[in-house]
């Protein structure tokens, strides 16, 4: 059973760019969380999605930020003209149900490099 | 507002000795408290997870606490060794929150001397 996949594990984007970064969940997670972590500090919560519905975007920047989790296919979290300060990991995570005592199981990372 | 604390923000031990992390949460109506390992460059790896009915969790050398009433949780590492450098996360699901959405602490990063 394949864990919380990302991909690419590392992205290299020039200024003015957009970075599309992909999740897939775990097999039979229909939930999906993004995190963003910046050098030296904590994980920062984004997004919280289910399929085809986006259920907390408290923690997503209002500009240039766009996630999506379609019926078929992975989680896409979409950055759109990249700033030097979008330099960061970005962690996906995803838990089987909506139930709040489960736990989130976590990807490995995108790690997001703007030139 | 959940806001999540780790002290300290760094530790440094020889080897041997028992590490003692330190994690402080603000609203204590939670699910439960996450305690993660990650190292550098590398994705976050699950170590104990504490039902908020739970007041603790052991596995191997590692123990756990969690007092919710004083919002607080301790990570206990016996017999520490190199291999258990890493940054220490502690993340809490708050009742408050949507779904299993966890408040991180900024971590505590762990250098144990050979």
């Amino acid at each position: 059973n394949a864990g919380v996949m990302q991909n690419p594990r590392h992205l290299v984007r020039r200024r003015g760019q957009e970075a599309r970064l992909r999740c897939s969940p775990m097999k039979g997670h229909s939930h999906v969380y993004w995190y963003r972590q910046l050098p030296e500090e904590g994980l920062k919560f984004m997004v919280y999605l289910q399929k085809e519905n986006i259920i907390d975007e408290s923690g997503m920047p209002k500009e240039r930020f766009s996630a999506e989790f379609p019926k078929e296919g992975p989680s896409i979290l979409r950055i759109q003209q990249v700033v030097r300060g979008d330099s960061a990991a970005y962690f996906c995570a995803s838990s089987p149900t909506t139930e709040n005592t489960g736990e989130l199981f976590f990807g490995e990372g995108s790690r997001l490099t703007v030139l | 507002k959940q806001e999540v604390t780790q002290i300290p923000a760094a530790l440094s031990v020889p080897e041997g000795e028992n590490l003692v992390l330190n994690c402080s949460f603000t609203d204590s109506a939670i699910y439960n408290l996450q305690w993660f390992r990650q190292d550098p460059g590398k994705g976050l790896t699950s170590l104990l997870l504490i039902q908020s009915s739970q007041r603790e969790q052991t596995s191997g050398r590692l123990n756990a606490s969690l007092d919710k009433s004083s919002g607080r949780s301790t990570l206990y590492i016996a017999a520490s060794q190199p291999g258990d450098s890493a940054t220490y996360l502690c993340a809490v699901n708050t009742i408050q929150a949507a779904g299993n959405k966890l408040t991180f602490g900024g971590g505590t990063r762990v250098l144990v001397k050979p």
